[in-house]
């Protein structure tokens, strides 16, 4: 099976300007969510969707949004960039049942996109 | 409530020695305790993970010690090896609420010397 595609790998941005990170799943899998890395501050929770729709947020500002679709392929979207986004932001996928069977809940990480805001 | 707190944030050990890094916990909700790995330039992948109900789950060299009471975790790594050396992160999550929002701490960097 192939793992967690993200694209870009690699994006420079300007402040003001807006971005789209774009995520393919493992196939099968119907949960996708996105986190942000940081130095210092960790692996911060973003969203979470599921079968296109968002089912938990994080603590991030509304310039931070997301969406999937029925292919299960999901995007986020940065607007009006600040230089404090500058961070890896990592996909991952899993089955998403919700159900609590550890195989579920178990996440596939992408290698990621790294934005700088400059 | 929401927060893991991880120690350290670096650690050096020698080759075959034991690597031990601790995470803390606030939410007594939380219901799943994984351990990830990233190594530079790639994703955080699953090491080991653990539900309450059991105080230690060992795979290998890897072992996760668990105090419930103490609401506290540990990644112990016996016998290091310089492959070894990455960036270990915990986290929590309460999986039987069909949301999967993990709280992750916020990483050790272990280097093991050869």
């Amino acid at each position: 099976k192939a793992g967690v595609t993200q694209t870009p790998r690699y994006l420079i941005k300007t402040r003001g300007q807006q971005v789209t990170l774009s995520c393919s799943p493992i196939s099968g899998h119907r949960s996708v969510s996105w986190y942000q890395q940081t130095p210092g501050q960790g692996l911060q929770f973003l969203f979470e969707y599921f079968s296109e729709t968002q089912r938990n947020k994080g603590n991030f500002p509304g310039r931070f949004s997301g969406r999937q679709f029925s292919n299960s392929r999901s995007e986020m979207n940065v607007s009006t960039l600040e230089l404090g986004d500058s961070a890896l932001y990592l996909c991952a996928s899993s089955g998403g049942t919700g159900l609590g069977v550890l195989a579920n809940e178990k996440l596939f990480f992408g290698s990621g996109t790294q934005l700088s805001v400059l | 409530q929401q927060q893991v707190k991880q120690s350290p944030q670096s650690l050096i050990v020698q080759k075959g020695g034991i690597s031990i890094i601790n995470c803390a916990y606030e939410n007594t909700a939380f219901d799943y305790f994984p351990w990830y790995q990233q190594f530079p330039g790639k994703g955080p992948a699953l090491l080991i993970a653990i539900r309450p109900d059991v105080s230690e789950k060992k795979e290998g060299r890897f072992t996760i010690s668990f105090n419930k009471s103490a609401k506290q975790f540990s990644l112990h790594i016996m016998d290091s090896q310089p492959g070894d050396s990455a960036t270990y992160f915990c986290a929590a999550s309460k999986v039987t609420s069909g949301t999967y929002k993990y709280i992750f701490g916020t990483g050790t960097r272990l280097k093991v010397l050869a």
